[in-house]
């Protein structure tokens, strides 16, 4: 079992740029979520997706969105990048919504940097 | 809204200590308690749950954390400390927000470092 993989594992951007971030879940899992960490600081929701729809969504302007694949596999873009969005972004796979989040794997994350 | 406060920053321990990190937690519902561990530049991996029933949970690498509901307190402990369980900790609740959605929302973490 692969568990989580995101990719690409680092990234540079300039500012104003757009990027796009991947996962793929874990085996039997079906529902992905998206966490910012920014240095010094714990992971922060910016969305979830299951059956291919954003269920929920944290306090992160529209210039994050997201999309996931009838595979479940998901995408994290993010448009006019700006300085503060230099940061390790965090998905987590769990299976299907309607649970607690009792099963949360993360993958190691993709670092952007802002420049 | 929930939230969750974790009292220390850094902290600095010996190999063979004792180690108790904290976790406070505020929410208006009933929830669900993670501890998670990350080190430097990876993921992060599950160290134990409380879901329900005893509020004593034990999890992996010999940590243990006691759920105080009255407190609204989670706690993370572990009686001796090796090298190796240098990492950042990080607590976090998770709560039904909407439909039967959840989400988790993290502390800021707590670096542990374990000297020689």
């Amino acid at each position: 079992d692969a568990g989580v993989t995101q990719s690409p594992t680092h990234l540079i951007k300039t500012r104003g740029q757009q990027v796009t971030l991947r996962c793929s879940p874990k085996s039997g899992h079906d529902t992905v979520s998206w966490y910012q960490q920014a240095l010094g600081q714990g992971p922060q929701f910016i969305f979830q997706y299951y059956e291919e729809e954003e269920r929920q969504r944290g306090n992160f302007p529209d210039r994050f969105s997201g999309h996931q694949f009838p595979n479940y596999s998901s995408e994290l873009n993010v448009n006019a990048l700006l300085l503060g969005d230099s940061a390790l972004y965090l998905c987590a796979s769990s299976p299907k919504s309607g649970r607690p989040n009792t099963e949360a794997f993360f993958g190691q994350g993709t670092r952007l940097t802002v420049v | 809204a929930q939230s969750v406060t974790q009292l220390d920053s850094q902290v600095p321990v010996f190999e063979e200590a004792p180690v108790e990190l904290r976790c406070n937690y505020s929410s208006s519902v009933s929830v669900y308690l993670f501890w998670y561990v990350q080190y430097p530049n990876q993921g992060l991996q599950l160290l134990l749950k409380y879901l329900s029933g005893s509020t004593l949970v034990k999890g992996i690498n010999g940590f243990e954390a006691e759920f105080n509901k009255s407190q609204t307190s989670f706690h993370l402990r572990k009686p001796s400390v090796h090298i190796s369980d240098t990492a950042e900790y990080l607590c976090a609740v998770s709560v039904r927000s909407g439909g039967s959605n959840y989400k988790l929302t993290f502390g800021k973490g707590t670096l542990l470092t374990v000297n020689p």
